[in-house]
Parts: structure tokens; C-alpha cells; sequence
């Protein structure tokens, strides 16, 4: 079965500090990545995605993405981060199952930014 | 633009209890999916739905049971009621695309059971 891991649970950092979440997965055939953020109370969002093409994908609110197809890999990226980013992050992951596409979510990620 | 609706946002229950979640998908979108998030925990899915067919089952405990009706919207039945059902139930809506599809989550029902 399809696996995510995000190796940092926890993230503490300052403001315009530059941001690094890993996002690992399992499946070796072609996969379609996601990033979501949840705000505190509220519901998923979603960063960016990553379909086919430059493998350097941008997002909304300065975040961009990272994959490396040899290192079944998926990171996320923001140079500078702010306040307002304290949120939790989930790296997500499209396979097949059965006959259609179940998107499999990471544990996440939760950053605390320091203003 | 039109997201995916989902009702009651907030739902306490008493332990045996019985609970309906609703769903409404973004209009034109052939599949919906449930997902489960405890406290601090990532979304775990429970079951799918495409074109009103049940598609795929997740970690769905046998005392759930869920449908989806001749408009798409979707129902999530709950009964038996246990403390560790607690949790946001997200509702999510796509049109399948294949591999590209993307999946447009609702704003949850956070249930609490007491």
C-alpha cells in the first residue's frame, strides 16, 4: 500500500526564517504530489500540486516544491517565512486504488512561526 | 466558486449514540470521499464514492455505513457512538481526471462524543 512520511513533525522557527518540510513516499510507479495547509480550526488547502513537467513547482503564498523522482521525494519550500504560515502542513499523494485515485495524506507537519 | 458543503460544522453526542454527517460535493464532481482526523492525527480515509457507487473503503469502522444519493450528496451514518470517534470528519470532492485528480476538501464536521 501507498505510504507518505513527512519526517518533521514539529517545526519551530522565526520569522523570515527559511522554511525545509521533507515529504517521503512509497509508490514507484507515477504519482501525482500535494501539499495541503490547515489553519488552526480550519480545513485543508490546498499549497500546490505536482502532475507532470518542471519537476519545481510554485504555490500560493510563496511556497514551492521540489520533486525528485530517484529520491521518491517531495519537499516543500518557502525562503522566508512569516506569522501568519503557523499552520499544520500535509504532503498528500494520488495513487491508484482499486478502480480510482485515493488521495493518501502524510502524518504533517506542524510549524510555529515566531513573530 | 462553489466548494464542497458540509453540515452540521459542529455535532456532540453522547457514548451509543447515533450521528449523520451530510455532504454536498462541488457541483459536477463525480466522486466524494470521507476522510477521519483525530486530534493531531493526518487524515485517514474511510470510504469513496463514484457516480453514487461505492468505490473504495478505507479504515471504516463496521458501525459506519455511508451513500451517496441520486443529487451526489453524500451521507456519513455513525451509530453505536464510542469516546474515540472524536474527531473532524472532512468531506472531499473531485472530478476524476485520472491520476490528475484533485481532490477539494470541505470545511469538516468536528463531532465530539461524551
Amino acid at each position: 500500500a501507498q505510504s507518505v512520511s513527512q519526517h518533521n513533525h514539529h517545526v519551530i522557527l522565526s520569522e523570515a526564517a527559511s522554511l525545509e518540510l521533507g515529504c517521503n513516499y512509497s509508490y514507484g510507479g507515477t504519482v501525482n504530489l500535494f501539499w495541503y495547509v490547515q489553519y488552526p480550526g480550519q480545513h485543508l488547502q490546498l499549497l500546490l500540486k505536482y502532475f507532470s513537467g518542471d519537476p519545481l513547482v510554485k504555490g500560493i503564498k510563496g511556497f514551492e516544491a521540489e520533486f525528485i523522482k530517484s529520491k521518491f521525494s517531495f519537499n516543500l519550500r518557502k525562503p522566508s517565512v512569516q506569522w501568519s504560515d503557523t499552520a499544520e502542513y500535509f504532503c498528500a499523494v494520488n495513487s491508484p486504488s482499486g478502480g480510482s485515485y485515493i488521495p493518501t495524506f502524510g502524518r504533517g507537519t506542524s510549524l510555529i512561526v515566531h513573530p | 466558486a462553489a466548494g464542497v458543503i458540509q453540515s452540521p460544522r459542529h455535532l456532540i453526542k453522547e457514548k451509543r449514540e447515533t450521528a449523520t454527517l451530510k455532504c454536498y460535493p462541488i457541483p459536477r464532481h463525480d466522486t466524494v470521499y470521507w476522510y477521519q482526523q483525530g486530534p493531531g492525527q493526518d487524515p485517514q480515509f474511510l470510504i469513496s464514492f463514484y457516480e453514487k457507487m461505492q468505490s473504495d473503503k478505507g479504515s471504516i469502522p463496521d458501525r459506519f455505513s455511508a451513500q451517496q444519493f441520486s443529487d451526489y450528496h453524500s451521507e456519513l451514518n455513525m451509530s453505536s457512538l464510542e469516546l474515540g470517534d472524536s474527531a473532524l470528519y472532512f468531506c472531499a470532492s473531485s472530478l476524476t481526471e485520472g491520476l490528475n485528480t484533485e481532490a477539494f476538501f470541505g470545511q469538516g464536521t468536528r463531532l465530539t462524543v461524551v
